[in-house]
């Protein structure tokens, strides 16, 4: 198993570009979450998923779509980026919560100009 | 809402234990969790405890909840090196979010 992947690692953008942020896992793992990670603030529940087809807002979802057509898949849009943005973005699947382990991708580092 | 607060550093001498600790605010969490980050990767579950429970131990790490006071606590027994990294304490309650503190940075000098 791959486990969770994310594409890409670093990416630069200018202000007002969209992307979207991929987050891939082979686990067959039901619950997925996107959080952000900025200095001193630990991590930030974007958006998450407790299955295909269902997604809601977390803490700081403004700015931000999400969505979850296949169980494996939950791609991250930034629709016009700003530089409050510019943070590192970590993806994370688990079973359900609980006493499942929440299972992180290695992150992507997002710079907005 | 929901609040979870830890102090951002600690720095311990190698061979020293080391307390890292931790507050929230719901009341209704279910379990309580620690994360380790190591630079440059996601973040690793270390442990975790429910809330039913007041303390767990697991080789060298233990974990202590006083439920009254919200005040969870990740002591590591005869710190290394390698346990250089941020912890995160976490909290799920009775919704499908698992919320974060703001990480604590642990340092270990030999």
């Amino acid at each position: 198993n791959a486990g969770v992947t994310q594409t890409p690692k670093f990416q630069v953008l200018k202000t007002g570009q969209s992307m979207t942020l991929q987050c891939a896992q082979d686990m067959n793992h039901e619950y997925m979450s996107w959080y952000r990670q900025d200095p001193g603030m630990g991590l930030r529940l974007i958006h998450y998923s407790v299955g295909a087809g269902i997604t809601d807002q977390g803490e700081v979802p403004n700015g931000y779509n999400v969505s979850r057509s296949t169980t494996e898949d939950f791609p991250l849009r930034l629709l016009s980026a700003a530089p409050s943005q510019t943070s590192v973005y970590f993806c994370a699947s688990s079973p359900g919560l609980g006493t499942d382990t929440q299972y992180f991708g290695p992150g992507t580092r997002l710079t907005v100009l | 809402g929901e609040d979870v607060e830890q102090s951002l550093f600690l720095s311990v001498r190698e061979g020293d234990s080391s307390v890292i600790n931790c507050t929230y605010t719901d009341s209704s969490s279910t379990y309580l969790y620690w994360y380790k980050q190591e630079p440059g990767a996601g973040l690793q579950l270390l442990t975790y405890i429910f809330s039913n429970m007041d303390m767990k131990q697991d080789q060298r790490l233990t974990v202590l909840l006083n439920k009254k006071d919200k005040h969870l606590s990740l002591r590591i027994a005869d710190t290394q090196t390698g346990d250089s990294a941020i912890y995160f304490c976490a909290e799920s309650g009775n919704t499908d979010k698992l919320i974060f503190g703001t990480g604590t940075r642990l340092q270990v000098f030999p």
